[in-house]
């Protein structure tokens, strides 16, 4: 089973349109969690952390359930440029080690 | 502010010949990461470095492979010799703390004829 485990998508929505999806981590001891965001042909970016009471971060919310072992992120109001892909990262306690999920791919059409 | 800088941004070599990617970490930074990343098996952890020093090299694929940290601002990842199934995209990244997330460079595309 992969450490961390994402529906690939795409998920393909209108601008506008509210866009959700979620990431299952299999080791019950992770830590913390972040959301990256990949450009087609760019590097991975740091889009936010995940704490375990949820946070917002403009138009993005991301929550975390322990219970269940998954993250989601959501994206309201839908721009063109939040066309990416999204990846989920966790991390064990005392660990630099980042283990990314594959990546949702998010397509945002006018 | 400058972030994580590596060089070159593209390499395409032949089968059998050197190659060296280089990075330069975010100033500050104790721990830096190089990744490859491929269509097929995604973002791979190659080796990490903590103070200078290699913690995990567990991920690099083979003895072809080889990575050093001389000093807290400078990194290099060579491969020798190359093969065509190296050809990847080879990221570095850097971090200060644990739990704070990691900054990615802007990559090395590396074709391997």
């Amino acid at each position: 089973r992969k450490e961390v485990e994402q529906d690939p998508g795409p998920f393909n929505v209108p601008e506008g349109a509210t866009v959700a999806f979620n990431c299952t981590y299999s080791n019950s001891a992770s830590q913390s969690f972040f959301w990256y965001r990949q450009d087609c042909r760019k590097e991975p970016k740091l889009l936010m952390s995940v704490y375990s009471s949820g946070n917002e971060d403009g138009r993005f919310t991301a929550q975390l359930n322990r219970a269940s072992q998954y993250i989601s992120l959501l994206i309201r109001d839908s721009k063109l440029s939040d066309s990416a892909t999204y990846l989920c990262v966790v991390t064990l306690p005392n660990d630099y080690k980042l283990s990314f999920g594959a990546g949702t791919t998010v397509t945002v059409r006018a | 502010d400058a972030g994580v800088i590596q060089s070159p941004r593209h390499e395409v070599t032949e089968m059998g010949q050197e190659v060296t990617l280089r990075c330069k970490p975010i100033s500050g930074h104790n721990s830096l990461f190089w990744y490859r990343q491929t269509m097929m098996r995604g973002l791979e952890l190659l080796i990490y470095f903590n103070n200078n020093v290699p913690i995990d090299d567990s991920g690099m694929p083979e003895d072809r492979f080889s990575a050093k940290m001389p000093n807290a601002s400078f990194s290099t990842l060579k491969i020798q010799p190359s093969e065509p199934r190296d050809s990847a995209v080879y990221f570095c990244a850097s971090s200060s703390l644990q739990g704070v997330g990691q900054f990615f460079g802007p990559g090395t595309r590396l074709t391997v004829l």
